[in-house]
């Protein structure tokens, strides 16, 4: 039990369809992120909530719309997307402002675009 | 352009023997740094950390070296069994950036222990 979960764990789409990832902490963290991982490239962060504001956006597509409704959810909703967003997409959730704390990684949802 | 980076994307250790995982960086801003161990079907999970103002940080088998002068780190783990074979990632984050606690991950080393 990584005190991160997230939902779906894979998800096959078409590029017109329209998804949502969820993802849930309940380890009182105010700071939650979503990463990218493609294949033989290194975990791209993508966005940063810190108590539920936005605060990084790092260059992503508008085709991901993060949403955070409260510190202990966050989803990242899906439209249009291209067979290069295939990947998996980690969130994690850490202590905001604070590098002494480590990010808690939920198992990721694995993502194919057909 | 990289500014973490695992140059070795393999490495395969005997049971028992010491396992030397290394990580360069290009940032000189970084100032904290971290390594996570992933299995296959999971997230990954914080092992061990490290600030700029050390130079060592030991956790029973994990101990973590960092050479500023040299923007290296390695993870050694000693004795290696064969329960540690899993992908593992150095990652690194800077005080003065806007999300103080912002990681930016190498590509990962795959280490298999060899019973």
């Amino acid at each position: 039990e990584t005190g991160v979960t997230q939902t779906p764990r894979h998800l096959v789409m078409g590029m017109t369809n329209k998804k949502s990832l969820k993802c849930e902490q309940h380890l009182g963290h105010n700071a939650m992120y979503w990463y990218k991982q493609s294949a033989k490239k290194p975990l791209e962060l993508m966005f940063v909530y810190n108590f539920k504001e936005q605060t990084e956006n790092n260059s992503v597509p508008s085709r991901f719309s993060p949403e955070c409704p409260n510190s202990s959810h966050l989803f990242l909703h899906l439209h249009t997307l291209q067979p290069e967003d295939s990947a998996l997409y980690l969130c994690a959730s850490a202590g905001a402002g604070s590098q002494s704390q480590p990010q808690h990684f939920g198992d990721g949802t694995r993502l194919s675009i057909l | 352009d990289q500014q973490v980076k695992q140059n070795s994307p393999s490495l395969s250790v005997q049971e028992g023997r010491i396992s030397i995982l290394n990580c360069d960086y290009t940032n000189s801003m970084f100032d904290y740094f971290l390594w996570y161990k992933k299995y296959p079907a999971e997230g990954p999970t914080f092992l061990i950390s490290i600030s700029s103002i050390k130079d060592k940080n030991e956790d029973g088998r994990f101990t973590v070296f960092l050479n500023k002068s040299a923007k290296h780190l390695s993870l050694h783990i000693v004795p290696s069994q064969p329960g540690d074979s899993a992908v593992y990632f150095c990652a690194a984050s800077a005080a003065i950036q806007t999300g103080a606690n912002n990681l930016f991950f190498g590509t990962g080393t795959r280490l298999t222990v060899i019973p």
